[in-house]
């Protein structure tokens, strides 16, 4: 069972470009939550999603940032015209149904912007 | 709004020594949910130890053991006999029980060097 696959590993992206980051939750789980690692930070929770919709979305910033995770494929979290101060950790984690805290985390992307 | 304040950026222990990391948090909730995440230089965020609010008992997970102190809103991480692999960026995470999904609060995390 795989585990959350979260690509690209890098990404490195001039300033004014798209970003676009994929994760694949776990077999069997309808939750995908991401998050925010900037430098030297913890995790700073963006968006969670279930299948078609976003639930809570208090974290996203509110401009460039856009998430999704429809009914067929992985969840895309979309950052549009890219500037320095996105560059960031930036992990999935996916969780089941009706289970408290079944959490397991990507790898993450870490975004470069140059 | 709830904050996770993690004081020590950075520690150090000797292999085989014991370490405590400190964690504080504030919140107003009595139900909750405690953690502590491990991130080696991989960037894998890691599950070492999860206590719920309302147990008295504090979680122990093998060399990995909690004291939690509710009412000074204290959760520190004790690592015993600690190991070379034990190196890496740990985070205090909190999350409340109010909600019914798993939105999840981090400390800044403190960075764990292991000296052979």
């Amino acid at each position: 069972n795989a585990g959350v696959m979260q690509n690209p590993r890098h990404l490195v992206r001039r300033r004014g470009q798209e970003a676009r980051l994929r994760c694949s939750p776990m077999k069997g789980h309808s939750h995908v939550y991401w998050y925010r690692q900037l430098p030297e930070e913890g995790l700073k929770f963006m968006v969670y999603l279930q299948k078609e919709n976003i639930i809570d979305e208090s974290g996203m910033p509110k401009e460039r940032f856009s998430a999704e995770f429809p009914k067929e494929g992985p969840s895309i979290l979309r950052i549009q015209q890219v500037v320095r101060g996105d560059s960031a950790a930036y992990f999935c984690a996916s969780s089941p149904p009706n289970r408290v805290y079944g959490y397991t985390f990507g790898s993450g992307t870490r975004l470069t912007v140059v | 709004a709830q904050t996770v304040t993690q004081s020590q950026p950075e520690m150090s222990v000797q292999e085989a020594e014991t370490v405590t990391l400190s964690c504080t948090y504030d919140t107003s909730e009595s139900d909750y949910y405690l953690f502590w995440y491990k991130q080696p230089p991989s960037r894998q965020m890691i599950l070492v130890i999860r206590q719920e609010a309302y147990k008295q008992q504090n979680a122990t997970e093998n060399r990995f053991s909690v004291n939690f102190q509710k009412a000074a809103k204290s959760f520190s991480l004790k690592i015993s006999d600690s190991q070379l692999g034990d190196a890496a960026m740990y985070f205090c995470a909190y999350r409340s029980a109010k909600t019914s999904y798993d939105k999840v609060i981090f400390g800044p995390g403190t960075s764990l060097s292991v000296i052979p």
